[in-house]
């Protein structure tokens, strides 16, 4: 089956400028996660949505950084006035439900989509 | 809070030796753990979990871990290093009810011919 899909899969973007980052998580998974990795340094967690709703959203690092799951499928991470320490990678993981305990901690992610700031 | 640490940010075996990457945890509640390997440009790939069940695990490609509360460790071990196991690897840390990963900062695996 398909996996998590996330698009671009590279973007480049000048300093103050918006971006938005999408990602499409496994069919059925109701858990969606945004994570960031900088070069050389595992994942950080920036946001979890249960749904539609964020249940989690602790480690967006500021104001500039926002994140949607309206249908509670696609989501959307949106960088407003980018700065070049935004410039890393941005993965985006799914998973099953809290109905489907303990399997909700089973994360799957995606390629990862490669932001670069100028 | 919880956190991870990985001893060894690079490790180098030969061809058909043992790889032994560590993975040390903090937590204050029983954690689930994860092992993930990343290669090149490609996302995160699952290779084994602990959730609270067996304490020796066993993955994909031949790896397994053993949790081992008393020393708060979660070591990942394969008995015979291929070319193929190249790659980057995370050690993550969750607990019941947080659903947030707390990765490693990564052990990059090297296999020497």
């Amino acid at each position: 089956g398909a996996g998590v899909s996330q698009t671009p899969s590279n973007k480049v973007t000048e300093k103050g400028k918006y971006v938005e980052l999408r990602c499409d998580p496994i069919s059925g998974h109701t858990a969606l996660y945004w994570y960031r990795q900088s070069l050389g340094q595992g994942p950080e967690f920036l946001i979890y949505f249960q749904g539609t709703g964020a249940a989690d959203d602790s480690g967006l690092p500021n104001d500039r950084f926002f994140a949607v799951r309206p249908e509670g499928s696609v989501s959307t991470l949106k960088i407003q006035r980018t700065e070049r320490g935004d410039s890393a990678v941005y993965l985006c993981a799914s998973s099953l439900g809290m109905t489907s305990a303990p399997l909700i901690y089973e994360q799957y992610f995606g390629p990862g989509t490669r932001l670069t700031v100028t | 809070a919880q956190s991870v640490t990985q001893l060894g940010s690079h490790v180098s075996v030969s061809e058909g030796a043992l790889v032994l990457l560590r993975c040390n945890y903090s937590s204050s509640v029983p954690p689930y753990l994860f092992w993930y390997v990343q290669y090149p440009n490609q996302g995160l790939q699952l290779l084994l979990k602990y959730t609270s069940a067996a304490t020796l695990v066993k993955g994909i490609n031949g790896f397994e871990a053993e949790f081992k509360k008393s020393e708060t460790s979660f070591h990942l071990t394969k008995p015979s290093a291929h070319m193929s196991d190249a790659a980057e690897y995370f050690c993550a840390v969750t607990t019941s009810g947080t659903y947030k990963y707390i990765f490693g900062t990564g052990t990059r695996l090297k296999v020497l011919a």
